[in-house]
C-alpha cells in the first residue's frame, strides 16, 4: 500500500531531551516536508526536501533539524525540545515537487513538558 | 505572503443534507488541494485540482483560477463527513503549501 508513515505517533517528553520522528514513503517521492498544526495558527511548513541531500527552511525551522540521506526517509530531529514545540506534527511527500499533489502521514502528537 | 481564505469557519449539517465550502486565495497558484481532517487528526487527500472540476462520489470540487477560488461540494452528507475541511495552494513561483484556516464540518444523525 502507498503510504507516508511516522514515528512514534504520540510522544510525551521533558524538556532538553533530544527526540527523532521518523517519516518513511514508498512511492519513490522527490519531495519531503515536515508541517506542525497549532490551535489558531493552522498548519505552517518546517523544513522541506527537493531530493537526496536537499534540504531547506520552512516558514518555521527555529529549533528543528532534518537530513535526508536516502530518498524515502526525512526525520525531523528536536536537538534540545522546549514546551513550545507541542504540538501535532505531519510529514507530507509528493512525486514531483511543491505543485504536484501532496500525500500526509497520520500525524505524530508531541508533548514536552 | 499569499492568502487563503475559507468561509463558513463553522457548518452543522443534518444528515443527508447538501453544502457548500468556499476557498479564496489571493495571488494566482499552481497547486490547490482540499483536505480532509478527521477527528482522530489524519489528514485526507481530497482533491488536487488547480483548475477545473473533479468528482469523487458524493465529493465533488470546482475550481476557478482566474477569479481566485475553489469550492467544495458535500452531498448527501453523513456523519463521517464530520471534521475539518483545508483548502491549501502553492502560489505561482512560490514552493510551499499555504493552508487556509479550514471548515469546521460537524453532521447529526
Amino acid at each position: 500500500e502507498a503510504q507516508v508513515t511516522q514515528n512514534p505517533r504520540y510522544l510525551i517528553t521533558v524538556t532538553g531531551k533530544k527526540l527523532t520522528v521518523t517519516c518513511s514513503q514508498n512511492m519513490n517521492h522527490e519531495y519531503m516536508s515536515w508541517y506542525r498544526q497549532d490551535p489558531g495558527l493552522g498548519l505552517r511548513q518546517i523544513y522541506y526536501s527537493m531530493n537526496v541531500e536537499v534540504t531547506d527552511k520552512g516558514d518555521v525551522p527555529e529549533g528543528y533539524k532534518v537530513s535526508r540521506k536516502e530518498k524515502r526517509n526525512f526525520p525531523l530531529i528536536l536537538e534540545s525540545p522546549s514546551p513550545n514545540q507541542t504540538s501535532l506534527y505531519f510529514c507530507a511527500s509528493s512525486l514531483a515537487g511543491y505543485t504536484d499533489t501532496q500525500y500526509f502521514g497520520p500525524g505524530t502528537r508531541l508533548t514536552v513538558l | 505572503g499569499i492568502q487563503v481564505e475559507q468561509s463558513p469557519p463553522d457548518l452543522i449539517l443534518q444528515e443527508g443534507a447538501n453544502s457548500t465550502l468556499r476557498c479564496n486565495f489571493s495571488d494566482s497558484v499552481n497547486n490547490l488541494q482540499w483536505f480532509h481532517q478527521n477527528p482522530w487528526g489524519q489528514l485526507i487527500n481530497l482533491f488536487y485540482i488547480p483548475s477545473g472540476t473533479k468528482q469523487n462520489g458524493r465529493l465533488s470540487a470546482t475550481t476557478v483560477a482566474t477569479e481566485r477560488y475553489s469550492l467544495l461540494y458535500i452531498s448527501s452528507s453523513q456523519t463521517t463527513d464530520s471534521g475539518v475541511y483545508f483548502c491549501a495552494v502553492v502560489r505561482a513561483a512560490g514552493n510551499k503549501l499555504t493552508f487556509g484556516g479550514g471548515t469546521r464540518v460537524l453532521v447529526k444523525p
